[in-house]
């Protein structure tokens, strides 16, 4: 069955640094999308994105945050000056199509920052 | 009303048992609705999609109440193996997003 993979599974960087968190999305499916959980916390939307744009972005998504899809596979949330509160597991699901439709979730990354 | 609220739980079961989890979304317009299920320190799993009045799949049922924007999901002769918590999921008003509760927990014994 074809899954979404993520990498790496964890990540421990310093507070300021920048970091870059890959996903390798379902190959037919067509919108990406990252959320994030806070540990103990509920899962939050960041951002979906679709034919090389942004298509909806929460608040949390602000000028620290973008995404690419620097080839045909990848698809990557960059965190420039990373801050304590970001510390949390980061999911990348993708879908098929948009709108209200399924989305399938990678194992997630799970980032600490110091 | 927030946009999307869950019993927190956590609901302890034997072996067996039938349980219920309740969740009412604020979105009006929504078209359909997601309940995923979540393994600690795991990614969400879609467990049921629910189109129109209800969807059943085995031992799960959702049930859907558009009018007091209310989603039921029932489990029926609970496994060990159902132990995890379970997500109700809404789309945003834009449509792309999933709005998710906090989840209900189940633990179920034996």
């Amino acid at each position: 069955e074809p899954e979404v993979t993520q990498t790496p599974s964890h990540q421990v960087t310093q507070m300021g640094q920048e970091v870059i968190l890959r996903c390798v999305p379902i190959s037919n499916h067509l919108y990406f999308y990252w959320y994030r959980q806070i540990l103990g916390q509920k899962v939050e939307f960041l951002v979906s994105f679709y034919n090389n744009e942004i298509s909806e972005k929460s608040e949390i998504f602000d000028d620290q945050f973008s995404v690419e899809r620097p080839d045909g596979s990848n698809f990557t949330l960059k965190i420039r000056s990373t801050k304590l509160e970001d510390s949390a597991m980061y999911f990348c699901a993708s879908s098929l199509l948009l709108g209200q439709e399924t989305q399938y979730f990678g194992p997630g990354t799970r980032l600490l920052v110091l | 009303r927030k946009e999307v609220e869950q019993d927190p739980g956590p609901f302890n079961v034997p072996e067996g048992a039938t349980v219920a989890f309740n969740c009412t979304y604020s979105n009006s317009a929504s078209q359909s609705f997601f309940w995923y299920r979540q393994d600690c320190r795991k990614e969400p799993k879609l467990l049921m999609s629910v189109y129109s009045s209800g969807n059943e799949d085995g031992r799960f049922t959702a049930q859907l109440n558009r009018a007091s924007q209310y989603i039921s999901l029932l489990i029926r002769d609970s496994k060990l193996s159902d132990s995890a918590t379970y997500l109700c999921v809404v789309p945003s008003e834009a449509g792309t997003a999933l709005i998710f509760g906090k989840g209900t927990t189940l633990s179920v014994s034996s």
